[in-house]
């Protein structure tokens, strides 16, 4: 397949372990914050979402956790599986009805 | 099912040519977003549009045009003073976010169209 990037941070991660990915963003005003999970030659597919008046959300086999103090995001995949060999997107809101993307992950599960 | 379809999924373009990126929908949301990818980046905003015959520039508008003239559609136009055409058009739609984080929900996206250069 193409690749959707060339240069971007990647992650190996040996198939069954846990992983973490992490995004920083600047605007305090963010309030609403989205993961998206990115394969080759497709468009991103909605993975989880979190508001900012939580600080952790869990959903199957993912959690996202929120620190709004240092304007932190990460994602959690438990149990890796080469299923989720993918780029991801960190996402949020801030002013209007548009979103700023992170530049995103690579993620390599290792078999 | 419902979704979000981009046709073509490969388009090439000749010098001084204006081309048309289709995006159609049918999860009656209002908002919808066309976004460009270059390879190692993430993603940028051309134009949005959060209710019909209305539009607004997005990061990188410049080159770029668009129209909404019914709330399923949002075509993307790359006319020929888009000096550096050559990317993945990723096109989006969501239900408008109003104020109050209860309404927010995620974009849902299209499977994108590559365009390149003859």
């Amino acid at each position: 397949g193409e690749s959707v990037g060339l240069h971007l941070p990647t992650l190996s991660v040996q198939e069954g372990d846990n992983s973490i990915i992490n995004c920083a963003y600047s605007n305090s005003a963010s309030d609403y914050f989205i993961w998206y999970k990115q394969e080759s030659g497709k468009g991103p597919q909605f993975i989880i979402d979190i508001r900012s008046n939580m600080d952790k959300r869990q959903g199957q086999r993912v959690t996202v956790l929120l620190n709004k103090t240092v304007k932190h995001l990460s994602l959690q995949i438990a149990a890796t599986q080469p299923g989720d060999s993918a780029v991801y997107f960190c996402a949020f809101k801030a002013a209007g009805n548009k979103l700023t993307f992170g530049g995103g992950t690579r993620v390599l599960v290792k078999p | 099912d419902g979704g979000i379809t981009q046709s073509p999924k490969y388009l090439f373009r000749k010098e001084g040519q204006n081309v048309t990126l289709s995006c159609e929908q049918n999860l009656n949301h209002d908002a919808m977003y066309w976004y460009r990818q270059d390879p190692g980046q993430g993603l940028r905003l051309i134009y949005y549009s959060q209710i019909v015959n209305d539009f607004q520039k997005g990061d990188i508008a410049e080159g770029y045009s668009v129209s909404r003239e019914k709330k399923e559609s949002f075509p993307l136009t790359v006319t020929s003073a888009q000096k550096n055409p050559t990317a993945f058009y990723l096109c989006a739609s969501s239900i408008m976010w109003n104020a109050g984080q209860s309404s927010n929900q995620p974009q849902h996206f299209g499977d994108g169209t590559r365009l390149s250069i003859l």
